[in-house]
């Protein structure tokens, strides 16, 4: 397993500003992923997050809207940019740990709740 | 996208009940992760299937690979208040080989009443 912690844990924000997001791994890990949980809904994957080459982002999800970094292999963040009220969720890294008997398991960091005005 | 079914979407149950939930899909997965969600907080993995009819406890949690692939359950034995929270199925996304895509269900909202 891994420890993930995140920075801020909440925060309560103002439309049209943006939030950079942080996501600390206590091991070197491949694979980052960020996720949003919308209210009372499953998490839906935003992005993987890769060291060394670019975000790879899912359907409906952009780079312009959720811009990605992944400087190392224990750290990465994500910034919600230009927010607007339909942001507000909870935004959770998670990583992959490797290994024969852990492979695609996802450890999961405890979430920011950003709510936005 | 793959799809997970997850039922039931909420349960209320009094201390001491067995809980079982489960998840079916019309694709095949090669692993299926039940995970714990907190309120507040992150999900936590309970338990990793890997094989087609494997069956795994974790304490009082017992989850089974479904034999077709398509399907998995998670059962809760003696339930205890701490038990509450959201439980999710989760499987990696098969679909263009991309197996670290995590597809999860839509959650069973468990709530024990002491």
């Amino acid at each position: 397993s891994a420890v993930i912690s995140q920075k801020p844990s909440r925060d309560i924000c103002q439309r049209g500003t943006s939030l950079t997001i942080q996501c600390q791994v206590d091991s070197q890990v491949t694979m980052m992923f960020w996720y949003r949980q919308q209210p009372g809904q499953s998490l839906t994957l935003i992005a993987t997050a890769n060291q060394g080459s670019e975000a790879t982002y899912e359907s409906g999800f952009v780079i312009d809207k959720f811009p990605i970094s992944r400087p190392n292999l224990t750290f990465s963040t994500l910034t919600v940019s230009n927010m607007s009220p339909e942001d507000s969720s909870i935004y959770l890294c998670s990583v992959e740990t490797s290994g024969s008997k852990t492979y695609n398991e996802q450890f999961f960091g405890p979430g920011t709740r950003l709510t936005v005005l | 996208g793959q799809q997970l079914n997850q039922s039931p979407q909420s349960m209320f149950i009094q201390e001491g009940e067995d809980v079982s939930m489960n998840c079916t899909s019309s694709s095949i997965f090669n692993t299926w992760l039940w995970y714990k969600q907190d309120p507040g907080e992150g999900p936590v993995l309970l338990i990793a299937l890997y094989k087609a009819g494997e069956l795994t406890s974790n304490g009082r949690l017992t989850a089974q690979f479904g034999i077709t692939r398509k399907d998995s359950f998670l059962n809760i034995s003696a339930s205890i208040p701490s038990d509450v929270g959201i439980y999710f199925c989760a499987g990696p996304s098969v679909s263009g080989g991309s197996n670290y895509k995590l597809t999860f269900g839509k959650g069973t909202l468990l709530t024990v009443n002491p």
